[in-house]
């Protein structure tokens, strides 16, 4: 069935520095892919999404790149800060569907 | 603050109890969701209502009900459930436009329920 993995399962950076967080998606029909972010007690919050006919899109600090052919879109988090902590789910979606196929999560984590 | 408000916060419950999820959302979205989300693991899709009608049914077990009362409320209602439903109960909206690209789903902050 349609399936996203997604990798790291946890990731630790500096203040400062960058993290990268990579999705690969197995149904070829997909055509839109956000991402979300979840702090502790919160629903999930949509940071950054890309539809298949961009293969960049970039905001602020955050930026996400898609690859067609390789079916992987990634998430790339600049000069991270503390509060960049949580965790982060990527998520493949087809045009005319309601279902959102979603990664297992990345937990995040920025020290000071 | 998230523009899809749930309530309550959080809910603790018997197995012989019956309690009500509700949900609410004033962005003019058609299409509503609930979804389950267990301590570290992604949200699992239980509905999907478009245009008040439901159009998904994850194959939920009958103890949970749902009910979009009109375009701007969910209700999830709950009876006899068991220990394993504990779990944050999340809702969700988005629109829906016959023809249109997907769009993204706007998640409330969750119901922490807990069956005792």
């Amino acid at each position: 069935g349609e399936n996203v993995e997604q990798h790291p399962s946890t990731l630790s950076v500096q203040e400062g520095d960058s993290a990268v967080i990579k999705c690969t998606y197995s149904d070829s029909a997909s055509n839109y892919f956000p991402w979300y972010k979840q702090e502790l007690g919160k629903g999930p919050q949509l940071i950054i999404d890309i539809r298949s006919n961009v293969g960049e899109k970039k905001d602020q600090r955050i930026a996400v790149t898609l690859n067609k052919t390789a079916k992987h879109f990634s998430l790339h988090i600049t000069e991270t800060q503390p509060e960049d902590s949580a965790v982060y789910f990527c998520a493949a979606s087809t045009s005319g569907t309601y279902k959102y196929i979603f990664g297992t999560g990345t937990r995040l984590k920025v020290l000071a | 603050d998230t523009e899809v408000t749930q309530t309550p916060k959080h809910l603790v419950m018997g197995m012989t109890n019956k309690k009500s999820l509700k949900c609410e959302q004033h962005m003019g979205h058609r299409a509503m969701y609930w979804y389950k989300q267990k301590a570290k693991k992604p949200p699992e899709l239980m509905f999907v209502y478009s245009y008040e009608k439901l159009s998904i049914n994850e194959s939920v077990p009958s103890r949970f009900s749902p009910e979009c009362p009109n375009s701007s409320l969910l209700n999830l209602h709950l009876h006899a459930l068991q220990p394993e439903d504990s779990a944050l109960y999340l809702c969700a909206s988005s629109q829906d436009k016959a023809g249109t690209l997907n769009s993204p789903l706007h998640f409330g902050n969750g119901t922490r329920l807990t069956v005792t």
